[in-house]
């Protein structure tokens, strides 16, 4: 049984480019979160996306975008990259709401994005 | 705005001690999780707190639930070095499911 697999794992960009990184989610699961997690703090929450709609969003500006398929999966863009960009992104799946005595959510391994 | 403190942020340890982690939060919640995550890895979800007074165990760690004060713990019981990682509390806003707020995590150092 598949987990949360995310692409690429590793990825090099320049000042003012434009990236997508991908999540799958784990089977079952069919709500994807993308977490922002820099050097030494805690994930931060990007937004949520349920039935190919997003349904919360953190404090990210509107260079941060997604996006989620018919098939669960999902994509996360982001425009005009800053230096202050770079970090490990995450994606966590979900069967619907977490419900209570669910364990929640399952994280991906991440895609380290490094803006130079 | 939910805030999510954890202390120590750093913590180093000798094999075979106790410690506990701490974890407050600001406003009220019906959901805890602790995760644990290790140099360049993901996040593993170690436990999960439901309801006030709530205690998990999963061999030398123990989790807590004290929702009136908004706190819980991470107990470590006679450590071992395999526990060194960064361990972070996440909570969720009452009635908002989809969003959980991390703490910054406690760095946990073991020596050998």
């Amino acid at each position: 049984d598949a987990g949360v697999t995310q692409s690429p794992t590793h990825l090099i960009k320049t000042r003012g480019q434009q990236v997508t990184l991908r999540c799958s989610p784990k089977s079952g699961h069919d709500t994807v979160s993308w977490y922002q997690q820099a050097l030494g703090q805690g994930p931060q929450f990007i937004f949520q996306y349920y039935e190919e709609e997003e349904r919360q969003r953190g404090n990210f500006p509107d260079r941060f975008s997604g996006h989620q398929f018919p098939n669960y999966s999902s994509e996360l863009n982001v425009n005009a990259l800053l230096l202050g960009d770079s970090a490990l992104y995450l994606c966590a799946s979900s069967r619907g709401v977490a419900r209570q005595g669910d364990y929640g959510y399952t994280f991906g391994s991440g895609t380290r994005l490094t803006v130079v | 705005e939910l805030k999510v403190e954890q202390n120590p942020l750093f913590l180093s340890m000798q094999e075979g001690k106790n410690y506990t982690i701490y974890c407050n939060y600001s406003t009220t919640s019906d959901r805890l999780y602790w995760y644990r995550q290790d140099p360049g890895k993901s996040l593993e979800s170690l436990f999960v707190l439901l309801s006030n007074g709530a205690v998990k165990q999963e061999g030398r760690l123990m989790a807590s639930l004290d929702t009136k004060a908004r706190l819980s713990t991470l107990h470590i019981t006679a450590a071992v070095h395999d526990l060194s990682a960064t361990y972070f509390c996440a909570v969720v806003l009452m009635n908002r499911d989809d969003k959980i707020i991390f703490g910054k995590g406690t760095r946990l150092h073991i020596l050998p």
